[in-house]
């Protein structure tokens, strides 16, 4: 069955820092990959979204890689704040019809001063 | 930035009673999702809902659930007969189209079955 690993273990790094989160699946092979982000008691917020053409994609201080090969995803924040502390979550796109999201459980990042 | 609002924020009922969760979609949009997170677990996916008709759903999505676009605006999620288990997180949203493209979700309505 299909499978999406984020680390669930909190990721804490320190303000300025560039944090990395990963997303690994398994047994598909998505056209596209999307990244939320959410914080406590909210709703996901889209970040960005790469398709299988693209091996990278940029938005300001976010950078997001896409290797189909490995069949996976890293998430980078650079010059990390304060403010980016929340839940990352990876949602590979499904083939075929299906618009529906399956979230992977998401990476908690704790940047800390 | 457009919004995908929900009502209420907080809703507590006693179990075996039906409750109708309410989303009010971002208006140019033409699909339309479900999604619940129980508390400490991960945002999953309960239904899609397509030119008023249901055109995805989870095993989790069974007889008690059902959803509606009753206008224009609104697209609820009915819970006919509620369980303990139905205490989550639950999130609307919306996108403008289909596959790959970005979806906007709700604040979100917090579930309490007693």
């Amino acid at each position: 069955s299909q499978k999406i690993e984020q680390n669930s273990e909190a990721l804490n790094i320190q303000e300025g820092k560039t944090a990395t989160l990963t997303c690994n699946y398994t047994n598909y092979s998505p056209a596209y990959l999307q990244w939320y982000r959410q914080d406590p008691g909210r709703g996901p917020v889209f970040l960005l979204l790469i398709r299988e053409n693209e091996k990278e994609k940029r938005k300001e201080r976010l950078k997001v890689t896409f290797d189909t090969t490995l069949k996976q995803s890293l998430f980078h924040i650079t010059a990390s704040q304060p403010a980016d502390s929340a839940t990352y979550l990876c949602a590979p796109g499904h083939t075929g019809t299906a618009s529906k999201l399956t979230f992977g459980t998401g990476t908690r990042l704790q940047v800390t001063l | 930035e457009p919004e995908v609002t929900q009502t209420p924020s907080h809703q507590v009922t006693q179990m075996g009673q039906e409750v109708i969760l309410r989303c009010v979609p971002i208006s140019n949009h033409l699909y339309f999702y479900w999604y619940r997170q129980i508390l400490g677990q991960k945002v999953e996916f309960l239904v899609s809902f397509y030119n008023n008709e249901i055109s995805e759903k989870s095993e989790i999505f069974d007889d008690q659930f059902s959803v509606e676009r009753p206008d224009g605006s609104n697209f609820t999620l009915k819970i006919r007969s509620t369980k303990l288990e139905d205490s989550a997180m639950y999130f609307c949203a919306s996108s403008e189209l289909s596959k790959a493209f970005r979806q906007f979700f709700g604040p979100g309505t917090r579930l309490t079955v007693l």
